[in-house]
């Protein structure tokens, strides 16, 4: 069965620190891995990573994929408390002709001034 | 452009009692899903519809859910009777037509929050 594993499941830290989120995942014809943050309300998309190795930015969010140990990690330097939220990593996986994505517990990360 | 809206926000109900869910896409995005959270554990995927018809219902818990999007824009999922297991966040997401080998981001509504007491 597909399956998507993070860690830590929850983290608090000071404000300026900097944080690494951890996603493994067992997906059946993996397409690419998915990073969500989900404040109150609904998830927004961060980044969608489909190559091994190759870093994608965002302001001080950085993600990076390992396709043949299965893993990704979100990394937030310089953390502010309005990165306080919970991320969620997913597996988009392709079954015949659409995309199905599976969702990981979610790491709720929460940040102190 | 408006997000995906679902309406409730929040529902309380009694165990037995049917209740029924709405999502509203953003305009124009035929693929329409239905998730939902149970208390502690992740996001599971429920149904998937393209335009109306049901592409893939295999998260479906049981037959006491009945999604449905009747001229293919906003959508419905009911359940009938509930029961406690089926409190949880229940979330929506609508996405473009799939552009072959692309991906089409999935955008969330806020979700309903569905209490069984």
């Amino acid at each position: 069965e597909d399956k998507v594993v993070q860690s830590p499941l929850s983290l608090v830290v000071h404000e300026g620190d900097t944080v690494t989120l951890n996603c493994s995942y067992e997906v059946t014809n993996f397409r690419s891995l998915l990073w969500y943050k989900q404040e109150k309300k609904a998830p927004t998309f961060l980044f969608m990573l489909t190559s091994s190795g190759i870093e994608k930015k965002s302001g001080r969010l950085s993600s990076i994929l390992d396709k043949k140990e299965l893993f990704s990690i979100l990394n937030i330097t310089a953390t502010q408390t309005g990165d306080s939220a919970v991320y969620l990593c997913a597996g988009r996986r392709l079954k015949t002709s659409y995309d199905k994505v599976i969702f990981g517990p979610g790491t709720s990360l929460s940040v102190i001034p | 452009e408006a997000g995906v809206t679902q309406f409730p926000s929040h529902s309380v109900i009694e165990k037995g009692q049917t209740v029924t869910l709405r999502c509203d896409p953003i305009s124009g995005h035929d693929n329409l899903y239905w998730y939902r959270r149970v208390m502690g554990k992740e996001i599971k995927f429920l149904l998937h519809f393209v335009k109306e018809s049901k592409q893939d219902e295999s998260g479906m818990p049981n037959n006491r859910f009945l999604a449905e999007r009747t001229g293919g824009t906003y959508s419905t999922l009911k359940v009938q009777p509930a029961e406690l297991e089926d409190s949880g966040v229940y979330f929506c997401a609508s996405s473009q037509e799939k552009q072959r080998g692309g991906y089409n981001e999935q955008f969330f509504g806020p979700g309903t929050r569905l209490t069984v007491l």
